[in-house]
Formats: structure tokens, sequence, C-alpha cells
């Protein structure tokens, strides 16, 4: 998984509760990238970092925040849970620019009930 | 956004035969494209990719297509094993970096 882990790799939790999601990364990647992934939907994006202090908002990214505080771990926060954000969640990384190949950690599954 | 699809959902092949996955893609200005593997809990994995000036790539045992024309593209994978039982989806680079990525065909190799 090109150096990636996210932890947790699995988590239930309730409606209203926060939940943050870690990604690490070993590449030393500028980029990086959460993802979710729900049924009959490809990946879509939820924001991605340029940099440290760095972020921008993706296509899906309502109910959702990031923080990348050091170039190698990109945290993805709930500040509220709803099940509509029951999915799996990737974290993805990439080199010197945005457009180059992106690779992909183990994803973590979320359960909000 | 973007619509990358693909034309079955499901493929199913006897191990050994060769396999083709296809994928159709929307945006004619899409520059790079590419294959990944998604094996069951796990993250997609890279496989193969092609830039849009070219129509073929190979690599181990696999096989990319790209055409323009129809904006469609393949993946052959040769001698197909059961370790390549998986969902494989394609995605495309648009402008400004965006991936847009297809929700995949399942792949089942049978014995």
């Amino acid at each position: 998984d090109a150096g990636i882990t996210q932890s947790p790799r699995h988590k239930v939790t309730e409606t209203g509760t926060p939940v943050t999601l870690r990604c690490h990364q070993t590449e030393n990647h500028r980029y990086m990238y959460w993802y979710r992934q729900d049924p009959g939907h490809g990946l879509r994006l939820i924001h991605y970092s340029y940099g440290v202090k760095d972020t921008d908002k993706g296509e899906v990214s309502d109910g959702y925040s990031v923080s990348r505080s050091k170039t190698e771990d990109f945290l993805l926060t709930l500040e509220s849970a709803t099940s509509s954000q029951t999915s799996v969640y990737f974290c993805a990384i990439s080199g010197v620019q945005r457009t180059d190949t992106q690779y992909f950690g183990p994803g973590t599954r979320l359960t909000v009930l | 956004g973007e619509s990358v699809g693909l034309h079955l959902p499901t493929l199913s092949v006897q191990e050994g035969d060769n396999s083709i996955i296809n994928c159709a893609y929307s945006n004619s200005a899409s520059d790079y494209f590419i294959w990944y593997k998604q094996e069951s809990g796990k993250g997609p994995q890279f496989i193969i990719d092609i830039r849009s000036n070219m129509d073929k790539r190979q690599g181990q045992r696999v096989t990319v297509l790209l055409n323009k024309t129809v904006k469609h593209l393949s993946l052959q994978i040769a001698a197909t094993q059961p370790g390549d039982s998986a969902v494989y989806f394609c995605a495309e680079r648009a402008g400004a970096g965006q991936f847009y990525f297809g929700t995949g065909t399942s792949l089942t190799v049978i014995p």
C-alpha cells in the first residue's frame, strides 16, 4: 500500500459523535487525499492537501474537515457523524504535482449507527 | 462531475483464459488514465496507466488499450489466475489534476 497506513481500520460510532481518521505516509509525498467509497459510486474526493496546512475541498466535503500539521499525517474529522457518512474511507498520496498518479492506503470502514 | 463507467458490472472467466474489462469515459480532454485493482477489504492497487498520446501499453500479463475516438478504455489480463479475482476500475484525469473513478467491474476467476 505504497507506505500508507490508516487508523483505525474499522470503527463503529453513534450519530452525533465526533470521529477522526488518520492517514500516515512514509513516502514524503506532497499531496494527500481523502476519498469515500460507497456502493454504486466511484471513489469521491472529500478533501485534499498540497502541503502542510494547505488544504482544499473536494466534491463531497460537507460535514468533513481536515488538517495537516506534518507532511506525513493527514487527518479527516467528522465533527458530528451522521448515518450518511457510513462508508469506507481511503487515503491516497501523490508526488510532486496533483496530476501525479495516486496511490491508496488500506482504508477505514466507518459505521455510524 | 465526470462520468466514468463500465460496460459490465461482473465478469466470470475460466482460469487460464484471457479477461477483458471495459471502461467508458466522458471527457475528451482527459489526458491520463489508470487501472486499479481492488481486492476485498483492501485499498485500490495501481496496475497500469496510459497517457492520451498512446493507444496501447503493456505490462506484465496486462495490456491497456485506449480508443480516444469513442472514449473507451480496456484492460486485458492474459492467462487469468485465481489471484486476479477482484474489482477493477478505471480512473481518468481531467482538467486541473482532478481524477474521476469508475464504479468497477467484479472479476471472478473460475478454477
